[in-house]
């Protein structure tokens, strides 16, 4: 069964600083990773994916991600954070085979500090 | 684009009463998904459709929720009769399937409370 975690509920940073927020997936096959970014009163934004090739995805805001394949992992980072950067951020993955459904982490509240 | 349009965005209704949420895909996507936020649940999702067609809605918590897609800009998502504990904020989201693609556009969302 496919499956996201997001091990931590919050994770604060100053700005400035380099910020790191983790995933971990479980799913069968090559999986379809992505990361969003949901602002409050808002819907969620697409921020990054990774479906195949290079494993260091660029993204939107400044954002990246690592693929790690042996550790099962997707981790978003932003060099330097921004005190705009503080929202609830979201990991999903997708099996590329079978169903098209999207497995959503719990979220990972970010908060940058000045 | 105007990207995906839910209505209403904010919707108060008493127990017992009938709730439909609609959603406006973007145009062009062949797949429209409808997911559920709660503080305790997080985000679940409730059905998704591919070309009009509903493909799973495992998701979908009892009988009282139905969802329709009549067209391909156009879906409702209906409660009835409705209880506090669907008070929650709904979303639908569309995507297009195409090898550089997949990735979820949401809408603004609909937040619902069943007094």
């Amino acid at each position: 069964a496919q499956s996201v975690a997001q091990p931590e509920d919050q994770v604060n940073v100053a700005e400035g600083n380099p910020l790191t927020v983790k995933c971990t997936y479980s799913v069968s096959g090559n999986p379809y990773l992505f990361w969003y970014v949901q602002y409050p009163n808002r819907g969620l934004q697409f921020l990054l994916k990774y479906i195949t090739g290079d494993n260091l995805v660029k993204g939107s805001y400044g954002f990246e991600a690592e693929f790690n394949k042996s550790q099962t992992s997707f981790h978003l980072k932003k060099p330097s954070a921004l005190v705009s950067d503080s929202a609830l951020y979201f990991c999903a993955v997708r099996s590329p085979s079978g169903t098209y459904k999207y497995i959503f982490g719990t979220g990972t509240r970010l908060k940058v500090l000045a | 684009d105007a990207g995906v349009i839910q209505s209403p965005r904010h919707e108060v209704t008493e127990m017992g009463q009938e709730v439909t949420l609609r959603c406006k895909p973007i145009s062009g996507h062949d797949y429209l998904f409808w997911y559920r936020q709660t503080m305790m649940r997080g985000l679940e999702l409730l059905i998704y459709f591919n070309n009009n067609v509903p493909i799973d809605d495992s998701g979908m918590p009892e009988d009282r929720f139905s969802a329709k897609m009549p067209n391909a800009s156009f879906s409702t998502l209906k409660i009835q009769p409705s209880e506090p504990r669907d008070s929650a904020v709904y979303f639908c989201a569309s995507s297009f399937s195409t090898e550089s693609s997949y990735e979820q556009y949401f809408g603004p969302g609909t937040r619902l409370t069943v007094t």
